[in-house]
């Protein structure tokens, strides 16, 4: 069955430094995977998703995500962090019925 | 609506009783979805309906769970007999498309179920 591990629990970065969430992903074959966001008191949003053709995926608030079939990662990145992209996120990727597979997720803390 | 909305937002209740979890989806998803996130555990996929067709039913934990969705639209999640592990965040989401095959999935805020 398909999985998705998120390597890291928390994570602390200083405002304007860069960032990268990991997520690895098993699955057989190319998967589709996507990345969310979950701010304090809100719903989950998409940031970016990742189907098939350029590896190198671009989604909102200046958020990428690099799809690496030989490593089975698709790990997102932000090249300077604002204090507003403290949050929770979330890689998922779609199974075999009908229905996402979350990691359990990533806290980014950002300090001043 | 202009998004997912789930209520009640926050839900405390006694060990044994029943509840009644409410999702009005955007309009014109035929998708619905509940999941389940408890504290650690990431995001448990629970339910799934499409359109008229018979629900996903396979992530439910147990037979206290159930959940109905009436004429395509607004679903609603039972829990029988509540238990404190039942205590999570409750998330809905609709999406147009399948998740399988890259439809976005839109989320509510989820109802805050506390079983005391």
């Amino acid at each position: 069955a398909q999985s998705v591990t998120q390597p890291d629990i928390h994570i602390t970065v200083s405002e304007g430094a860069s960032l990268e969430l990991r997520c690895n992903y098993s699955y057989g074959a190319t998967p589709y995977l996507f990345w969310y966001v979950q701010s304090p008191g809100q719903g989950l949003q998409l940031l970016l998703k990742y189907f098939s053709g350029d590896t190198l995926v671009q989604g909102i608030k200046g958020f990428e995500a690099e799809f690496k079939r030989s490593q089975s990662s698709f790990n997102l990145r932000k090249p300077s962090v604002h204090w507003s992209d403290a949050a929770e996120y979330f890689c998922a990727v779609s199974n075999s019925g009908y229905a996402l597979n979350f990691g359990k997720g990533t806290s980014l803390l950002v300090t001043p | 609506g202009a998004g997912v909305s789930q209520s009640p937002s926050n839900k405390v209740t006694e060990k044994g009783k029943d509840v009644e979890l409410r999702c009005d989806p955007i309009s014109g998803h035929t998708a619905l979805y509940w999941y389940r996130q408890s504290l650690g555990q990431g995001l448990e996929f629970l339910i799934y309906f499409q359109g008229n067709s018979a629900p996903d039913k396979s992530g439910l934990p147990s037979d206290r769970f159930s959940a109905e969705r009436t004429g395509g639209s607004v679903s609603t999640l039972t829990i029988q007999r509540t238990q404190q592990e039942d205590s999570a965040v409750y998330l809905c989401a609709s999406s147009r498309g399948l998740a399988r095959t890259g439809g976005e999935l839109f989320f509510g805020e989820g109802s805050r179920l506390t079983v005391l």
